[in-house]
């Protein structure tokens, strides 16, 4: 248990349906992550907050929607999804953006997505 | 084309001896490195981390070796135990500050047998 929680853990959609994934933390942190993991390829980071502030979009396609409401919340909004982004989606969080380098980046346990 | 290469996808190893995951890369300017691992149904965890103006780094049973001039660096596990089993991922970034440039290679699953 990281302290970084996700739900659901699991989904399935349809590629008309319109979900969304939710990440929390309670440990303080100012930046919050969202990463694609598909199948056979490697981890892919998606977005990055930073205060509430999206700092970094890694040329995500539209239909990933985030949205940071506050430092403790971070969802994700899923519309018109294809079957190529079934995948694995983890949320993280770190203290400070640079967390990821000195063992502060917490991973939540993952939405294990599939796209109908 | 992958910039962080494990091309190991699977290592069994006994209980007891060394664990020894390769990664490779492509980009010269990577300059700070890290490995990670995972355990099913939960997130990557942090694990150790080199940057490239050392060529060894240490913490406990886990050491990582980076060869810079050959693009390489490998995780070396000593005593693997049972509890080692899981994905290992390589990471590779620019510098200790890219934290947005941040790339993970595509995992290597370590078994370890008891």
């Amino acid at each position: 248990e990281t302290g970084v929680t996700q739900t659901p853990r699991h989904l399935v959609m349809g590629m008309t349906n319109k979900k969304s994934l939710k990440c929390e933390q309670h440990l303080g942190h100012n930046a919050m992550y969202w990463y694609k993991q598909s199948a056979k390829k490697p981890l892919e980071l998606m977005f990055v907050y930073n205060f509430k502030e999206q700092t970094e979009n890694n040329s995500v396609p539209s239909r990933f929607s985030p949205e940071c409401p506050n430092s403790s919340h971070l969802f994700l909004h899923l519309h018109t999804l294809q079957p190529e982004d079934s995948a694995l989606y983890l949320c993280a969080s770190s203290q400070d953006v640079y967390g990821i380098f000195y063992n502060e980046q917490f991973f939540g346990p993952g939405t294990r997505l599939t796209v109908l | 084309d992958q910039q962080v290469k494990q091309n190991s996808p699977s290592l069994s190893v006994q209980e007891g001896r060394i664990s020894i995951l390769n990664c490779d890369y492509t980009n010269s300017m990577f300059d700070y490195f890290l490995w990670y691992k995972k355990y099913p149904a939960e997130g990557p965890t942090f694990l150790i981390s080199i940057s490239s103006i050392k060529d060894k780094n240490e913490d406990g049973r886990f050491t990582v070796f980076l060869n810079k001039s050959a693009k390489h660096l490998s995780l070396h596990i000593v005593p693997s135990q049972p509890g080692d089993s899981a994905v290992y991922f390589c990471a590779a970034s620019p510098s200790e500050t890219s934290y947005d440039k941040v790339i993970f290679g595509p995992g290597t699953s370590l078994s370890v047998i008891p």
